[in-house]
């Protein structure tokens, strides 16, 4: 699987849109970008995926670039409970392909 | 959606016992999982892959006598942390194919005294 890049760490205020990027340029054509994000002491938390089109559900919007090197994951409204290590991860889904772990943006949502 | 059950979540047990660990799919079968381990403010670092009988596959600097796993059923998967230390102390996690990407089990805070 390709490797990611993102930053350590961010802020963002009560109410805020929280933008975090993810660089993942080797990404190959039939690997899809991941997000997950890990609250303190639970196991990783699914949040959103997608190919190459943007992409939105009830937690968060996906924007990826049109040459798919990177993507931004949006959360438009933070609360504290979303406090947490995003991750972002390129899978090739058809394989059973083992996950590797960057080190992740731990997103601190403030007051 | 699909759920992969941890248990137990959290474990203290003596230096030199053996602690197991459960992971199971709720609501599907898995052919394969995944075993991690995560240290304090660190990322998850893979541990082995648990195949469906057959070995699991470690990764590299992982002692396959030290976690015994054992994926005898499609909905379970067990690693067994033998002959304990403290420094083995960390939160392990699994995680399986349902489908479409990734579930991860809650996690197992194991520490050992």
């Amino acid at each position: 699987d390709a490797k990611t890049t993102q930053p350590t760490s961010m802020d963002c205020a009560e109410g805020r849109a929280a933008n975090l990027p993810c660089n993942h340029s080797t990404i190959s054509g039939n690997e899809y970008v991941y997000w997950y994000r890990q609250i303190h002491s639970q196991g990783p938390q699914y949040i959103i995926h997608g190919l190459k089109n943007n992409e939105t559900n009830e937690m968060a919007s996906l924007i990826i670039t049109e040459d798919r090197k990177s993507s931004t994951l949006i959360l438009p409204h933070a609360t504290l409970r979303d406090t947490a290590v995003y991750y972002c991860i390129v899978i090739d889904t058809g394989t059973a392909s083992k996950l590797t772990f960057g080190t992740g943006t731990r997103l601190q949502v403030t007051l | 959606g699909a759920v992969v059950s941890q248990h137990p979540s959290w474990v203290i047990c003596k230096s030199g016992t053996s602690v197991k660990i459960e992971c199971r799919s709720l609501d599907f079968q898995a052919t394969t999982m995944f075993w991690y381990r995560q240290f304090p403010k660190q990322s998850l670092m893979l541990m082995a892959t648990s195949n469906e009988g057959s070995k699991a596959t470690y990764e590299q600097g992982v002692e396959k006598d030290k976690f015994l796993i054992n994926h005898a059923s499609l909905t379970l998967s067990t690693l067994t942390v033998t002959s304990a230390h403290p420094e083995d102390s960390s939160f392990y996690i699994c995680s399986a194919i349902p489908g479409d990407g990734y579930t991860f089990g809650s996690g197992t805070r194991l520490t050992v005294v």
